[in-house]
């Protein structure tokens, strides 16, 4: 297994463009979750998934932003009209479900610049 | 709402010089505390699982503690290759939620 697969590495869009992140799991892992992150700030909650459902949104989340997980695999987090406080890191991560603590392992991140 | 405050946020050490980075945080029931490095453009990579107050877990020179209220990373005798920002995070038992709150991180530079 390769880990946790994120892409594109790198976006640079204009204000108002919609833009599209994808993220591949490790593949046994049902439980699925983006964060963003800016700089000198940790981790910041968006959404999460077991297996297709989409169990969490961050109440800061706006409805400009919409994530999917088609049939638990793959994810995606699209930004629709996109706003130059957009601009940060887009870390995916994945865990197995267990009622315990859950390990995330993190992706290497996409990273959006909004112009 | 969990919360966690990592201190200081940035910090300098000479090669060899020990330290300790503070985690504070603040759950309705602990379900785990997790340390994680972070490497400039990269995702944060685990480090350590912690569940209870009075337990450690070493790996190499890195030692994490927790107590009821928080957390201590221990780096004994740092090497460069240490430098890295290191994130906190708690995961608490409220809501049935499996969802790891996490800290700003400790900026660490290890000078050679």
């Amino acid at each position: 297994d390769t880990g946790v697969s994120q892409n594109p590495r790198h976006k640079i869009t204009k204000r108002g463009q919609n833009v599209t992140f994808r993220c591949d799991p490790i593949s046994e892992h049902n439980r699925l979750y983006w964060y963003r992150q800016t700089l000198g700030q940790g981790p910041e909650f968006l959404t999460y998934f077991q297996n297709e459902a989409q169990l969490e949104k961050s109440r800061l989340l706006s409805d400009r932003f919409s994530a999917e997980r088609p049939k638990g695999s793959f994810s995606t987090l699209e930004i629709q009209r996109t706003e130059q406080g957009d601009s940060a890191m887009y870390l995916c991560a994945s865990s197995l479900a267990t009622t315990g603590a859950n390990v995330l392992t993190f992706g290497a991140g996409s990273r959006l610049t909004v112009l | 709402e969990d919360q966690v405050t990592q201190s200081p946020e940035a910090l300098r050490l000479q090669e060899g010089e020990s330290s300790s980075l503070n985690c504070s945080y603040t759950v309705s029931g602990l379900r785990g505390l997790f340390w994680y490095r972070q490497d400039p453009g990269k995702g944060p990579e685990f480090l350590f699982t912690l569940y209870s107050a009075g337990e450690e877990k070493e790996k190499e020179r890195l030692k994490a503690t927790l107590t009821k209220k928080e957390s201590f990373l221990h780096i004994t005798a740092p090497k460069p290759e240490d430098s890295a920002t290191y994130l906190c995070a708690v995961q608490g038992l409220s809501g049935g939620s499996y969802i790891p709150t996490f800290g700003r991180g400790t900026s660490l530079i290890v000078h050679p």
